[in-house]
């Protein structure tokens, strides 16, 4: 099955600053990679998401760009602001039997220091 | 517009019991996943339900079951409670390949 390894695990940054995320996968199949925030104690959300047919993608302050070849992508955040602390989790997708079949990684606890 | 939602929030219960939890899909959505996140962890997905029907499944026990009824709402259901059980339960639902997710139930087996 998909195996999705995420790193750094954690990673403390100054305001203003950038982020980078990085998560593999294994499945050349997979063709979906959303970026989930969690807070805590809160449910995990969507901030951004890429389809395999795109390398980049930009909202704002996130960006997310896939390398197909090499089979792993990266979660970008610039300007990072207190409120960007929380678990960020790449998850990788692909369509099996009519349905998707989505892995998480292990999440990266951010932290942003004012 | 509603999003996905949960119940209940918390549930403590002692080993060997059962437990039901439910959650209630984004309106217009018709399938539902369920995943396990223990503390420090990504979700691990338990399995998922379209048209009432359990269609794929992670690497379970049969401890853990599920419905999903008509108004595509769902259960988690989990027998012989084990004190490893004890994580945040968490629904997401989608039509497509986005998914969205509940708020969790938290559940701590004593």
């Amino acid at each position: 099955g998909e195996n999705v390894e995420q790193h750094p695990s954690t990673l403390s940054v100054q305001e203003g600053d950038s982020a980078v995320i990085k998560c593999t996968y294994s499945d050349s199949a997979s063709n979906y990679f959303p970026w989930y925030k969690q807070e805590l104690g809160k449910r995990p959300q969507l901030i951004i998401d890429i389809r395999s047919n795109v390398g980049e993608k930009k909202d704002q302050r996130i960006a997310v760009t896939l390398n197909k070849t090499a089979k792993h992508f990266s979660l970008h955040i610039t300007e990072t602001q207190p409120e960007d602390s929380a678990v960020y989790f790449c998850a990788a997708s692909f369509e099996s039997g009519g349905y998707q079949k989505v892995t998480f990684g292990t999440g990266t606890k951010l932290q942003v220091i004012p | 517009d509603a999003g996905v939602t949960q119940s209940p929030t918390h549930l403590i219960k002692t080993r060997g019991q059962q437990v039901t939890l439910r959650c209630s899909p984004k309106s217009g959505h018709d399938t539902v996943s369920w995943y396990q996140q223990a503390l420090g962890q990504g979700p691990q997905f338990i399995f998922q339900y379209y048209e009432e029907e359990e269609r794929q499944r992670g690497n379970f026990p049969d401890r853990f079951s599920g419905h999903q009824f008509p108004n595509y709402s769902s259960e988690l259901n989990v027998n012989a409670l084990l004190l490893g059980d004890s994580a945040l339960y968490l629904c997401a639902s989608s039509q497509g390949e986005t998914q969205y997710f509940g708020p969790g139930t938290r559940l701590l087996v004593l």
